[in-house]
């Protein structure tokens, strides 16, 4: 079955590390996304990409990195410059092309940091 | 940046009763997306409008985008406990970047 996974569901921090969420679709699609998500709150973009080896910063993304080296991965990598980075993490993948098609989402990632 | 304002931001209605969430866009509105959210877990495709004036429907779910394409209503008829959630709405601008309003948080009382 199609689908774009997130691991793990569950991620525990200390304070002044890094860590890393995993994101990976095998819908073949061109686009993809992160999220972050604070309780009573819509999505928030922390960055984009369209292709391969390219992204884009969105809305909110200091103290955040990612990485797009193949097609099927775009994993999100939560610094320790990041002050609050205790949220839910949505990532999310859609085509490119001609028209407007949905975005398809994982299941989440939520993020405490101990 | 487009930005997306949805209103309410909560929504408490008795089980049977008709309701409907707004979002309205700071730009034209290209492409608009409706999803449905239940606590800690992914987001539910429900629909998607682009012209001016479409509504489509899904059982009894029913989402309009004005002519101007600056603001789109989600309705629901005779709702259901299974109705209960978090509603997105959320739009396409340039360079396939994919932003959401804040939600509607919406209990459906028995």
């Amino acid at each position: 079955d199609g689908g774009i996974t997130q691991s793990p569901k569950y991620l525990f921090r200390k304070e002044g590390q890094n860590v890393t969420l995993s994101c990976e679709q095998n819908l073949n699609h061109d686009a993809m996304y992160w999220y972050r998500q604070d309780p009573g709150q819509g999505l928030r973009l922390i960055y984009y990409s369209q292709i391969v080896n390219d992204f884009q910063k969105g809305d909110i993304a200091e103290g955040y990195s990612v990485s797009r080296e193949k097609k099927e991965s775009f994993p999100l990598t939560v610094t320790s410059a990041q002050k609050n980075p205790t949220a839910f993490y949505l990532c999310a993948s859609s085509m490119v092309g001609a028209g407007y098609t949905e975005a398809f989402f994982g299941q989440g990632t939520r993020l405490t940091v101990v | 940046s487009q930005e997306l304002e949805q209103s309410p931001q909560s929504l408490i209605v008795q089980e049977g009763k008709n309701l409907t969430i707004n979002c309205t866009s700071s730009k034209t509105l290209y492409g608009l997306y409706w999803y449905k959210q239940k606590y800690g877990e992914g987001l539910i495709f429900l629909m998607m409008l682009q012209k001016g004036g479409e509504e489509k429907s899904h059982e009894k779910i029913t989402a309009k985008l004005d002519e101007k394409k600056q603001q789109s209503s989600l309705h629901i008829t005779a709702s259901q406990p299974s109705h209960a959630g978090i509603y997105l709405c959320g739009a396409t601008g340039g360079a396939q970047k994919l932003v959401f309003g804040q939600g509607t948080r919406l209990t459906i009382n028995p």
